[in-house]
């Protein structure tokens, strides 16, 4: 079974370009999560989606940032217009819809390495 | 809110040597907690976690964690370093809703 794949592995833009990261959760999972990394800090929550709808956006840094699941299969996330902070790593994780009674393990991809010059 | 912290950004151990890697969470109520690994050039893999029932936990490749609710504590450990478990870890919490919570991560050297 496939994990959960990212694309691309690396990207570097100039500040002011825009960016578009991609997501492919495990097959049949709903929940589908994005996590970023700057670099030398936690890897920090930016949202949730279950299928297509958002569950939880409450992490998303500002208005630059806009992500779709459309179809409620891969998402994307894009950075437009991409500032100099957002450089980081970006983590996809999806997992199965089990319910709010049950734990839903979070499978993640290797994440995109993003850098704004 | 919660949270978690990794005492250690760095951590060498000798191979053959005990690995012990720190981890204390921040919460009122015992949370669900993880270990997460990443190799080089992959994702994060998940070590061991604990929900409820048994405090020590194990996980793969030898690892285990015990749960310590009078210290808020969960470290990771493995008895024996092997080259291949040199990786960031990292440790996280779960409470109450979808969101993982990390700490900052502990990068584990093995020394030949």
């Amino acid at each position: 079974e496939a994990g959960v794949t990212q694309f691309p592995s690396h990207s570097v833009i100039e500040k002011g370009q825009t960016v578009t990261l991609r997501c492919d959760p495990i097959s049949g999972h709903d929940n589908l999560y994005w996590y970023r990394r700057v670099m030398g800090k936690e890897i920090k929550f930016l949202l949730h989606f279950v299928k297509e709808s958002k569950q939880d956006e409450s992490g998303m840094p500002n208005n630059r940032f806009l992500a779709e699941r459309t179809g409620g299969t891969y998402s994307t996330l894009k950075v437009q217009p991409a500032e100099l902070e957002d450089s980081g790593v970006y983590f996809c994780a999806s997992s199965l819809g089990l319910g709010r009674s049950s734990y839903n393990e979070q499978f993640f991809g290797p994440g995109t390495r993003l850098t704004v010059l | 809110a919660q949270s978690v912290t990794q005492l250690g950004s760095h951590v060498s151990v000798s191979e053959g040597a005990l690995v012990l890697l720190r981890c204390n969470y921040s919460s009122s109520v015992p949370p669900y907690l993880f270990w997460y690994v990443q190799y080089p050039n992959q994702g994060l893999q998940l070590l061991l976690k604990y929900t409820t029932g048994a405090t020590l936990v194990k996980g793969i490749n030898g690892f285990e964690a015990e749960f310590k609710k009078s210290e808020t504590s969960f470290h990771l450990t493995k008895p024996s370093a092997h080259m291949s478990d040199a990786a960031e870890y990292f440790c996280a919490t779960l409470f109450g809703n979808e969101k993982l919570t990390f700490g900052t991560g502990t990068r584990l050297t093995i020394i030949p």
